[in-house]
């Protein structure tokens, strides 16, 4: 069975940090590049960021470039998201997507649960 | 950046009927070199995270009902459910995926009447 399961979000004051996980078990779905897209709770879904196969290439959406990282290690099956300067505008869930298609097209086949990220004092 | 407008915002049809939302991209999603539409489709219920559902603007992911279908091209795109079930009941979203960053429609809310 494919899995795909976020860890590390929670609350944290507005200018501290977190790190994100994902890991992804099973085969049905695409692991080769790897997003990671968010939801303000009751709103609309904002993709943040991706991630090449060997995580050379990394791209992200101008809200937080320069301040959010995504990693991967591939031998743990595992995507990370960086968090720092964390806003209060960062406050959402945040899933962890796997890409099919291509690197710089890709629509999302498998979705994490996602993980509340909340940013407040 | 392109944007992607849904219409309705909500929809309230009755079980077994048709249903159609419709988006539609700022520019021309379709790559003239592939003759493919670069749109997603997901269907997203409540506490739940989306779930694919069409890809190049009509190609049905595995072991979604056939109920389901979407068209369109350049910058008209639409999703029908041919025959609402109960379990239909959700929030869709189209998505682009023709450049980056890739952008979602604002959803639309698909209920029973």
């Amino acid at each position: 069975e494919v899995q795909v399961v976020e860890s590390g979000g929670g609350l944290v004051q507005p200018g501290g940090s977190l790190r994100l996980a994902c890991e992804v078990s099973g085969f049905t779905c695409s692991n080769y590049w790897m997003h990671w897209v968010r939801q303000v709770p009751g709103k609309g879904l904002v993709w943040v960021s991706r991630i090449n196969s060997d995580g050379s290439s990394t791209n992200y959406a101008d809200s937080v470039k320069g301040r959010f990282t995504i990693s991967r290690d591939n031998g743990k099956s595992t995507l990370y998201l960086q968090m720092n300067s964390l806003r209060a505008e960062d406050t959402a869930v945040y899933y962890c997507a796997t890409g099919r298609g291509t690197y710089i097209s890709s629509w999302f086949d498998c979705w994490g649960q996602g993980t509340l990220v909340t940013v407040s004092s | 950046d392109i944007v992607m407008t849904q219409s309705p915002d909500s929809l309230a049809v009755s079980l077994g009927e048709r249903a159609t939302i419709n988006c539609k991209s700022s520019q021309s999603i379709l790559y003239n070199s592939n003759n493919k539409n670069y749109l997603a489709w997901y269907q997203q219920k409540p506490g739940q995270p989306p779930k694919l559902l069409i890809y190049w603007a009509s190609t049905r992911e595995s072991g979604v009902p056939d109920r389901f279908s979407g068209s369109g091209s350049g910058t008209d795109f639409s999703l029908t459910i041919s025959s609402l079930q109960a379990e239909d009941v959700a929030v869709y979203y189209c998505q682009q995926y023709y450049s980056s960053p890739h952008t979602f429609g604002q959803g639309t809310k698909l209920e029973s009447k």
